[in-house]
């Protein structure tokens, strides 16, 4: 067990909807990092938080954003579900940016978009 | 286009042999270097890394080489053991010269299956 807690396991949605993945980061650490995991694209990093502010982006779409709350969980917002959206969206957590990339990662939301 | 690439999609060992999975990069920015294992429905755990200063780094059973001039780092497993099987990701990431650093970018993995 990583100690970041990701919400939901598993969601199933339509295309059009707009769906919220949580993240619980580890305790004690200020950075979120959230990516996701497709069968043809492997594990893309879309954004990076840290301690409430935006700190790097990757390849996140305009129809997806994402923010950390004061008490430093994070959520992934996907709008406009098109049907390759469907992938396992992870969240990671680190200490500190000075503590190194080395990131713990939960278990994963896998998103179905029918 | 790929920056960072795993050429095997699967490599089988033997029990109690050396396991060597590889990874080549593209993007001459990345100094830093790990390697990830995950098993199914897990996400990824962190394995070992390895800093551009260096070209060798061990962690227990597992080596980290980094070879800069080819861009091309490998992880050694020795001895492999069945718990080793899993699939393997290479990420690779730039560091602030303040601390920090730039999102991890993955090399699709390699799937490594210990044979006994």
């Amino acid at each position: 067990d990583s100690g970041v807690t990701q919400t939901p396991k598993h969601l199933i949605t339509a295309t059009g909807q707009r769906v919220t993945l949580r993240c619980s980061p580890r305790s004690g650490d200020l950075s979120v990092y959230w990516y996701q995991q497709s069968l043809d694209q492997g594990l893309q990093f879309l954004i990076q938080y840290y301690n409430g502010e935006e700190r790097a982006k990757g390849n996140i779409l305009e129809r997806f954003s994402a923010q950390q709350f004061p008490d430093l969980h994070s959520e992934l917002n996907l709008s406009s579900l098109e049907l390759g959206d469907s992938a396992l969206y992870f969240c990671a957590s680190s200490p500190r940016p000075d503590f190194g990339p080395e990131a713990f990662f939960g278990q994963g939301t896998r998103l179905t978009v029918v | 286009d790929q920056q960072v690439k795993q050429n095997s999609p699967s490599l089988s060992v033997q029990e109690g042999r050396i396991s060597i999975l590889n990874c080549d990069y593209t993007n001459s920015m990345f100094d830093y270097f790990l390697w990830y294992k995950k098993y199914p429905a897990e996400g990824p755990t962190f394995l070992i890394s390895i800093s551009s200063i260096k070209d060798k780094n061990e962690d227990g059973r597992f080596t980290v080489f980094l070879n800069k001039s080819a861009k091309h780092l490998s992880l050694h497993i020795v001895p492999s053991q069945p718990g080793d099987s899993a699939v393997y990701f290479c990420a690779a990431t730039t560091m602030y010269s303040g601390g920090g650093a730039d999102g991890l970018t993955f090399g699709k993995g390699t799937h490594l299956i210990i044979q006994p």
